[in-house]
C-alpha cells in the first residue's frame, strides 16, 4: 500500500494568513493526487484533483502543486469559511489512501 | 443535482453483518464507480471499496475479507456489508460517487452513517 503522511497535523493560523499543507507518498505517485476539505459533522469536499487542478468552483485562493512524492495545497488568503480539516488521497493504484489530515484552527 | 443517501442501521452487535445502502437520485448508476469509504470519530478517512455499474469491485486489502459491495441498477443503490465486525469497525460511513474527471476521486459524498459496533 502506499502510505500517504500529512504534515503538520495541526496548523493555526489568522484569517489573510498564507498557508501550506505538505503530504508526501510513501512511493512515486506521478500527479495522481487529490485533496479534500472537511468540516465537522459533514463530507468531505473535493478541492484539488491531478495534483494540481481546481475543481470548478472551488475559489481561486486554494491551489496544488507537486508530483512524484511530494505535493503541497496552498491557500493564498485564509478565509473564516476555510477552518476545517485537509486531507490528500492517491490513486495511482489500489488500495485507494487518505493522508492523516491536517487542522487548520484560528490562532 | 446528484444526491446519495445512506441507509441502515445504526447500531450492529460484535460479530454480526453490518449492512448499508446507499441510494442515489439525479443520477444513473451506470458509467460511474461507486465507492463506500469510513472515518472512525475522530480520525482519519479509509477507503473500504468500489463497485462499478456492471458490478465488479475492489477492496481494501485490510478488509477484503470481510466485505462485500454490491449494486442493483433497477433501484439505483448500491450496499456494503462488513461481516464480524468488532469495535474497530465503529465509524460515519460515506457512500461517494467516482469524479467525471478521475475514477477514483470522490465528488459527490453521502451525508454519511454513523454506525456504533456495541452489544
Amino acid at each position: 500500500d502506499i502510505q500517504m503522511t500529512q504534515s503538520p497535523s495541526t496548523l493555526s493560523a489568522s484569517v489573510g494568513d498564507r498557508v501550506t499543507i505538505t503530504c508526501r507518498a510513501s512511493q512515486s505517485i506521478s500527479s495522481w493526487l487529490a485533496w479534500y476539505q472537511q468540516k465537522p459533522g459533514k463530507a468531505p469536499k473535493l478541492l484539488i484533483y491531478k495534483a494540481s487542478s481546481l475543481k470548478g468552483g472551488v475559489p481561486s485562493r486554494f491551489s496544488g502543486s507537486g508530483s512524484g512524492t511530494e505535493f503541497t495545497l496552498t491557500i493564498s488568503s485564509l478565509q473564516p469559511d476555510d477552518f476545517a480539516t485537509y486531507y490528500c488521497q492517491h490513486y495511482d493504484s489500489s488500495p485507494l489512501t487518505f493522508g492523516g489530515g491536517t487542522k487548520v484552527e484560528i490562532k | 443535482q446528484v444526491q446519495l443517501q445512506e441507509s441502515g442501521p445504526g447500531l450492529v452487535k460484535p460479530s454480526e453483518t453490518l449492512s448499508l445502502t446507499c441510494t442515489v437520485s439525479g443520477d444513473s448508476l451506470s458509467t460511474y464507480y461507486w465507492s463506500w469509504i469510513r472515518q472512525p470519530p475522530g480520525k482519519g478517512l479509509e477507503w473500504i471499496g468500489f463497485v462499478y455499474y456492471i458490478g465488479s469491485t475492489d477492496y481494501n486489502p485490510s478488509l477484503k475479507s470481510r466485505v462485500t459491495i454490491s449494486v442493483d441498477t433497477s433501484k439505483n443503490q448500491f450496499s456494503l456489508r462488513l461481516n464480524s465486525v468488532t469495535a474497530a469497525d465503529t465509524a460515519v460511513y460515506y457512500c461517494a460517487r467516482g469524479s467525471t474527471v478521475a475514477n477514483f476521486i470522490f465528488d459527490y459524498w453521502g451525508q454519511g452513517a454513523l454506525v456504533t459496533v456495541s452489544s
